[in-house]
């Protein structure tokens, strides 16, 4: 069982539509989570960080964590095809991020 | 500067030859990390530095790949006899007093 597991999609919304992307670990001990965007060719950007239960919005993010279920999803809305890229989940369980293979979202005008 | 600084940005080496990249991390970070990332997956984890310290290392890295940090500065990652299966993206990311870690624009190698 891998650590951090994603599915890979791709995942495809209509323009303005709610993305949600779902990401599960299995190290309970983990007490760190974030989403990358990965553009293709480039490096991951951060763009969410989440520590404790519940919901953090940042614009047309919000990010979600629970740790009971050990789950994390990233949504985003008004999806713009901008948003088209490679969604990473991150987990720090110790000293270095393990991440997922990522879900690539597209979005279509 | 504003951001973790990679270089060079890409490689093309032939089989056998040693390859050396360098990582300049966001100024006031203490923590540096290496993952490599290949087509489709997410990045994997190579080696972590706190200040001059390698502190972790994964245990799939080659005795090929070696890692330094001197003076707790930039960070340099040097794979010896270059094999086919090194060709990838290789990461830098640096983290400071917080836990978000920001990653450099990589280099990407390729091995003929």
């Amino acid at each position: 069982q891998k650590e951090v597991e994603q599915n890979s999609g791709p995942l495809s919304v209509p323009e303005g539509a709610i993305a949600s992307l779902n990401c599960t670990y299995s190290d309970r001990g983990s007490q760190s989570f974030f989403w990358y965007r990965q553009y293709s060719g480039k490096s991951p950007e951060l763009i969410m960080s989440i520590y404790s239960n519940g919901d953090k919005e940042d614009g047309r993010f919000t990010a979600q964590l629970n740790k009971a279920s050990q789950y994390v999803s990233l949504l985003i809305r008004d999806s713009q095809p901008s948003d088209s890229a490679t969604y990473l989940c991150a987990v720090n369980p110790g000293n270095m991020l393990t991440f997922g293979g990522g879900t690539r979202l597209m979005v279509k005008p | 500067d504003t951001g973790v600084s990679q270089d060079p940005r890409h490689k093309i080496t032939k089989r056998g030859q040693n390859v050396t990249f360098r990582c300049d991390p966001i100024s006031e970070h203490n923590r540096l990390y290496w993952y490599r990332q290949t087509l489709g997956q997410g990045p994997e984890f190579l080696t972590y530095f706190q200040n001059e310290a390698q502190l972790e290392k994964s245990r799939l890295l080659s005795d090929r790949f070696s890692a330094e940090r001197p003076k707790g500065s930039f960070s340099t990652l040097e794979i010896q006899r270059t094999e086919q299966g090194d060709s990838a993206m290789y990461l830098c990311a640096s983290s400071g007093a917080g836990k978000e870690a920001f990653f450099g624009q990589g280099t990407r190698l390729t091995v003929v």
